[in-house]
């Protein structure tokens, strides 16, 4: 089935850029999503990548697909302490009504100052 | 804007009661999805309904059963809790059209079974 993995930590200063990577195992993925979850709180999307894209840029994000080494990458820039989150990256293999996601495990960005 | 409303947010089970988590969306969604979030293990598929009147089994369906109830509702059921099924359950809804429609999360319900 497919997998998608993260690592489970990341720790940046208040100000510096913040890059957390993802990889996937199913080459028939369609979109892939960077979802963000504060504590206490549900999933929150922040982007998504359609899978013939190679970078997507939404103000402070940077979203960059290496689709021949299926590794996915979530860059913030200018991390402030409202970023420190559970970062989840997911993979969607059909465009059709279901269109059920796999998640990762999750990354917990720090920011310290 | 309520969004995805889930009840309750906690709740505390002794091993073999029954519990009903319930969920609601105002959005008009045509898909429905329940899942399980464990340390370390991201989340993971329970059921979902792809449509009102369909249910379909995800990754890790046992020991769960669910209901669409309506177009709104979507409520999954444990009928004799385990301990292992402490976790905090999601509830997300996606509207109809192409693959970039996001899903919709609540806020979560938190269960414990002793």
């Amino acid at each position: 089935g497919e997998d998608v993995e993260q690592s489970l930590f990341l720790s940046v200063r208040e100000g510096d850029s913040s890059v957390i990577n993802c990889t996937y195992t199913d080459s028939s993925s369609t979109y892939l999503y960077w979802y963000k979850q504060e504590p206490g709180a549900g999933l929150q999307l922040l982007t998504y990548i359609f899978s013939n894209m190679d970078m997507k840029q939404d103000q402070r994000l940077t979203v960059l697909l290496n689709k021949k080494d299926k590794h996915l990458s979530l860059r913030i820039a200018d991390t402030q302490t409202g970023d420190s989150a559970i970062y989840f990256c997911a993979e969607s293999p059909e465009a059709g009504t279901a269109s059920k996601l796999t998640f990762g495990t999750g990354t917990r960005l720090q920011v310290t100052l | 804007n309520a969004g995805v409303t889930q009840t309750p947010k906690f709740q505390v089970l002794k091993t073999g009661q029954s519990m009903t988590l319930q969920c609601a969306q105002d959005m008009n969604h045509n898909s429905m999805y329940w899942y399980r979030q464990d340390p370390g293990m991201g989340l993971r598929l329970i059921y979902y309904s792809a449509s009102e009147g369909t249910t379909d089994k995800g990754e890790v369906p046992n020991g769960y059963n669910v209901s669409r109830l309506n177009k709104r509702e979507f409520s999954l059921r444990l009928e004799s809790a385990a301990p292992s099924q402490t976790s905090v359950y999601f509830c997300a809804s996606r509207g109809q059209g192409a693959g970039n429609q996001p899903q919709h999360f609540g806020d979560g319900t938190r269960l414990s079974i002793l």
